[in-house]
């Protein structure tokens, strides 16, 4: 079965260092693999996407991922986090051969920064 | 302002008392879709629209209905409300090509009791 693992359910950092929200996958073939944030009382809303090429891709709000083919994963990243950086994040993975343009996704993962 | 609307955004509800949850989009998507997220599982699609008049069943149908009679809006419809239908809705839509990333809704929070 396809699905989307977030092996940490929360992660702490303090602000102004360097953050890491891992994604992992278990789909065929070469997905489109998305990462959105979810602040309290609000929808989600997009950061970033992998679609093709560089595997480094930079996002909204200094957020960028890496993409590894080899690990199947897609792990989130900012150099230096900031307070306001504290939210649910989602990782998604829609198969490229999938005709309902469905998004299979992580089931989150809370990021709390401490000043 | 591009935007996905959603209505109510919060609503207590009774065991069988059919209700409607609003979703609007004002981008010209053509691909819709409904998830429900629950704590410790993500969100899981309920249904889905292609396009006007087109649409099918996600992950998890069960107990509810949608329509798309116009390519803005695509109401989500719980006929007979259960407990188990308690959640947090997600209306969400995008252009059909699937690199598009999905907008969503802010959020309907349902209790059936």
């Amino acid at each position: 079965a396809q699905s989307v693992a977030q092996p940490e359910d929360q992660v702490n950092v303090a602000e102004g260092n360097p953050l890491t929200v891992k994604c992992t996958y278990s789909v065929s073939g070469n997905p489109y693999l998305f990462w959105y944030v979810q602040y309290p009382n609000r929808g989600l809303q997009f950061l970033l996407k992998y679609i093709t090429g560089d595997n480094l891709v930079k996002g909204s709000y200094g957020f960028e991922a890496e993409f590894n083919k080899s690990q199947t994963s897609f792990h989130l990243k900012k150099p230096s986090a900031l307070v306001s950086d504290s939210a649910l994040y989602f990782c998604a993975v829609r198969p490229p051969s999938s005709n309902t343009g469905k998004l299979i996704f992580g089931q989150g993962t809370t990021l709390q920064v401490k000043p | 302002e591009a935007q996905v609307t959603q209505n109510p955004r919060y609503l207590i509800t009774v065991t069988g008392k059919k209700l409607t949850v609003t979703c609007s989009q004002n981008m010209n998507h053509e691909y819709m879709s409904w998830y429900r997220q629950d704590p410790g599982l993500g969100l899981r699609q309920i249904y889905y629209s292609m396009n006007v008049e087109v649409t099918d069943k996600g992950d998890v149908p069960e107990g509810y209905k949608v329509s798309r009679k116009e390519k803005r809006n695509f109401p989500l419809i719980l006929e007979s409300p259960s407990p188990n239908q308690t959640s947090l809705y997600f209306c969400a839509s995008s252009l059909l090509q699937g690199s598009n990333e999905q907008y969503f809704g802010p959020g309907t929070r349902l209790t059936v009791t």
